[in-house]
């Protein structure tokens, strides 16, 4: 079974600090997403990476970062939170580039930012 | 425009009875086609993939797949109450990755 983890279900932070959310999975998945999702909006990509080292800007990466070390681990960075991105964050793997491949997601981190 | 459209719902449907969902895309180019169920809480799983024009069938659940008209579509049939959640309707736009609609919730009346 594909297992896709979060470090946090739920975190609350302030204005201004620096959060890190990061997602392990364990079934040597090339590629690694982290989305955000808001009511009415549906799942938004933040960025993506397909390989080591190697990461893409998504639909909406504006006040994010991504760092992706080893294989298994993708982080998200919010450099300097803002109230806008409290959000339900979810990341997700895949196995290799190309259509047809499935995303498996972790179980989300609700992040509040006060 | 967005990528992917979906009947915005909610949608009620009696015990026992179809859910129809519907889906559009707008980018011709997409290939695979996928519906995620996702429980309120939960992360979203996925239930169903199509490629192909035409129908695929997996136990209670039905995708069908028209290319020309750029639509996508999920049938539930023998809906239980189980089935209530919100479904995601996704295309692959490109390599990597993935375009999802912003969801149909359906509810199953008991």
């Amino acid at each position: 079974d594909v297992k896709v983890t979060q470090s946090s279900r739920y975190l609350v932070k302030r204005t201004g600090e620096k959060v890190f959310l990061e997602c392990v999975q364990d079934m040597d998945h090339e590629n690694m997403f982290w989305y955000r999702q808001d009511p009415g909006l549906g799942l938004r990509l933040i960025y993506f990476s397909y390989d080591v080292k190697m990461k893409e800007k998504g639909d909406i990466p504006e006040g994010y970062s991504v760092s992706r070390e080893k294989k298994e681990r993708f982080s998200l960075i919010l450099e300097s939170a803002s109230t806008n991105q409290t959000s339900m964050y979810l990341c997700a793997s895949s196995l290799k580039g190309g259509f047809g491949d499935t995303q498996y997601f972790g179980p989300g981190t609700r992040l509040t930012v006060l | 425009q967005k990528e992917v459209e979906q009947n915005s719902g909610p949608l009620s449907v009696p015990e026992g009875a179809i859910a129809s969902l519907n889906c559009t895309y707008s980018d011709r180019g997409s290939q695979s086609f996928f519906w995620y169920r996702q429980y309120s809480g939960k992360s979203p799983e996925l239930i169903m993939s199509i490629y192909s024009n035409g129908d695929k069938e997996d136990g209670r659940f039905t995708a069908q797949l028209n290319k020309a008209s750029q639509y996508v579509s999920l049938l539930i049939r023998d809906s239980q109450p189980s089935d209530s959640a919100t479904y995601l309707c996704a295309s692959s736009p490109n390599d990597y990755k993935l375009s999802f609609g912003a969801g149909t919730t359906v509810t199953v009346r008991a």
